[in-house]
C-alpha cells in the first residue's frame, strides 16, 4: 500500500484561477508534510510544510492539514505560467514518503 | 554558495555492472540523503547518513551500499546493475537530518542500464 497519495492530476487551471493539490496519507504516525515543487528536468524544491492541524500561509500558497481525516492539500492563488511543475506531497515518520507528484499545468 | 553538487550528471552502464554515484552536500551540512526516482514517480528513499553513521534505509536490495565520509560527502554503490535500475538519482542534504528539516536537493545523476 502506497503511503501516500496523490492520485488527481494532471491539473490544468487558467492563469490568475486558485489551484488545488491534494493528497492523502496511510501512516497515522507521519508527524509533519512537506509540498516540493520540480520543474521538468530539475530536482524537487520545498515550497511549503506543515506541522500542526490547520492552515498555513506563505505568499500565494496555503498548505492544509487535517490529521483526521489523513489529508493534506496545497492552494495557489492567482495562478501563474511559472506555476507549471509537478507537485509532490511527501510525509515524515521515520523516513520521508513521497507520492508520485501532480503536474499542475497554468494556461495564460 | 555552492549547492548541493551530484557527479556525474549522466551514465550509462550495462547490466551486471557496477556504478557509483556522488554527492557533495551544502558547506555546513552533515546529513546526506538518497533517493531514486523513476519516470513519473516521486522519489523513493534509499538511505540517510548522518556524521559518517547510517541513519536509515529504504526497501532496496543489498546490491545498493552508501557511505559518507569525514567531509560529509557520500557516495552511493550499485551492484549488479538490472534494467529496473534506471532511473534518476537524487542526492539531498540537510544541517542535521531531522525529518522535520529542509532538503535541498543536487541536481541529479541520470542512470541508463542497457
Amino acid at each position: 500500500q502506497k503511503e501516500v497519495e496523490q492520485n488527481s492530476g494532471p491539473l490544468s487551471v487558467p492563469e490568475g484561477a486558485i489551484a488545488s493539490l491534494n493528497c492523502t496519507y496511510s501512516d497515522r504516525g507521519s508527524q509533519s508534510f512537506f509540498w516540493y515543487r520540480q520543474y521538468s528536468g530539475k530536482s524537487p524544491e520545498l515550497i511549503m510544510f506543515i506541522y500542526s492541524n490547520g492552515d498555513k500561509e506563505d505568499g500565494r500558497f496555503t498548505a492544509q492539514l487535517n490529521k483526521a481525516s489523513q489529508y493534506v492539500s496545497l492552494l495557489i492563488r492567482d495562478s501563474q505560467p511559472s506555476d507549471s511543475a509537478t507537485y509532490l506531497c511527501a510525509g515524515a515518520n521515520s523516513k520521508l514518503t513521497f507520492g508520485k507528484g501532480i503536474t499542475l499545468s497554468v494556461r495564460p | 554558495d555552492a549547492g548541493v553538487t551530484q557527479s556525474p550528471t549522466h551514465l550509462i552502464k550495462t547490466r551486471g555492472q557496477h556504478v557509483t554515484l556522488r554527492c557533495s552536500p551544502i558547506s555546513g551540512h552533515k546529513s546526506v540523503s538518497w533517493y531514486q526516482q523513476v519516470l513519473g514517480q516521486g522519489p523513493q528513499f534509499i538511505f540517510q547518513y548522518y556524521e559518517k553513521e547510517e541513519r536509515g534505509r529504504g526497501n532496496f536490495p543489498d546490491r545498493f551500499s552508501a557511505r559518507q565520509f569525514p567531509n560529509y560527502s557520500s557516495e552511493l554503490n550499485v551492484n549488479a546493475l538490472l534494467l529496473g535500475d534506471s532511473a534518476l538519482y537524487l542526492c539531498a542534504s540537510s544541517l542535521w537530518g531531522s525529518l522535520n528539516e529542509k532538503l535541498f536537493f543536487g541536481s541529479g545523476t541520470q542512470l541508463s542500464v542497457l
